[in-house]
């Protein structure tokens, strides 16, 4: 199976801040990577796909990268609403979906 | 498309966990999708349990997979979870999910439902 590594577990930062969550993965999965906003009490929301696309009505601030098994995910100019948490999810063909252990963005 | 789980809240050790998810303002049979279970432990991170077609093919989280089964029925537009011998692990917030197909290559979920909390205790 296919690992993924995602870091930090944790990050703080401001208003206005720009922040770069990774995530690894211990095998090439090509560009096929996901990335999730998850806030308290409330379901995961698809934000990235394919690595870098868009998910619809996602606001340009949000971004990725990455190929092979680096990536990762930016977010430019936070805005307070941004706090939450933040998840990688992998898919490969065993069949198996596999998440990342999640980034913590905190306000400093 | 509108996910929403319902189910009981409250499960009996050894008993078994059923959940259903009922798909609003859109079909289930819908083409380049499927229908996934995922949970998430208190305080913890995701885990995909499994996910299924309209037609009924299954695809289980090997870890879990003698102890899950996920079923259809497209006539009320809704999917189930079974999780049989349950214990305190199995409590969790247990989300239902679309999952997009795209280009049958990289799978992700684009609509969630809410979330239902199942406590696992006697």
């Amino acid at each position: 199976d296919i690992q993924m590594t995602q870091s930090p577990s944790s990050l703080s930062a401001s208003v206005g801040d720009r922040v770069t969550i990774t995530c690894q993965a211990s095998q090439d999965i090509n560009n096929y990577l996901n990335w999730y906003q998850q806030k308290p009490g409330k379901a995961p929301k698809l934000l990235i796909y394919d690595a870098s696309s868009l998910a619809t009505g996602v606001p340009s601030r949000f971004s990725g990268s990455g190929s092979g098994t680096d990536f990762s995910f930016t977010i430019t100019s936070l805005q307070p609403e941004d706090f939450a948490t933040y998840y990688c999810q992998h898919y490969e063909n065993v069949p198996l979906v596999t998440f990342g252990q999640g980034t913590k963005l905190e306000i400093k | 498309v509108q996910l929403h789980e319902s189910g009981p809240g409250l499960v009996k050790p050894s008993q078994t966990l059923s959940l259903t998810c009922t798909v609003s303002d859109g079909s289930i049979m819908s083409s380049g999708y499927y229908w996934s279970w995922i949970r998430q432990h208190p305080g913890k991170g995701l885990e995909w349990i499994g996910y299924i077609f309209y037609s009924g093919s299954t695809f289980y989280n090997p870890s879990l997979k003698s102890l899950v089964t996920l079923s259809v029925d497209p006539s009320k537009n809704q999917f189930s979870l079974k999780l049989t011998s349950v214990t305190a692990a199995d409590t969790a917030v247990y989300y239902c999910a679309r999952v997009v197909a795209h280009n049958w290559k990289n799978y992700y979920m684009d609509v969630w439902g809410n979330g239902t909390t199942v406590t696992v205790s006697s």
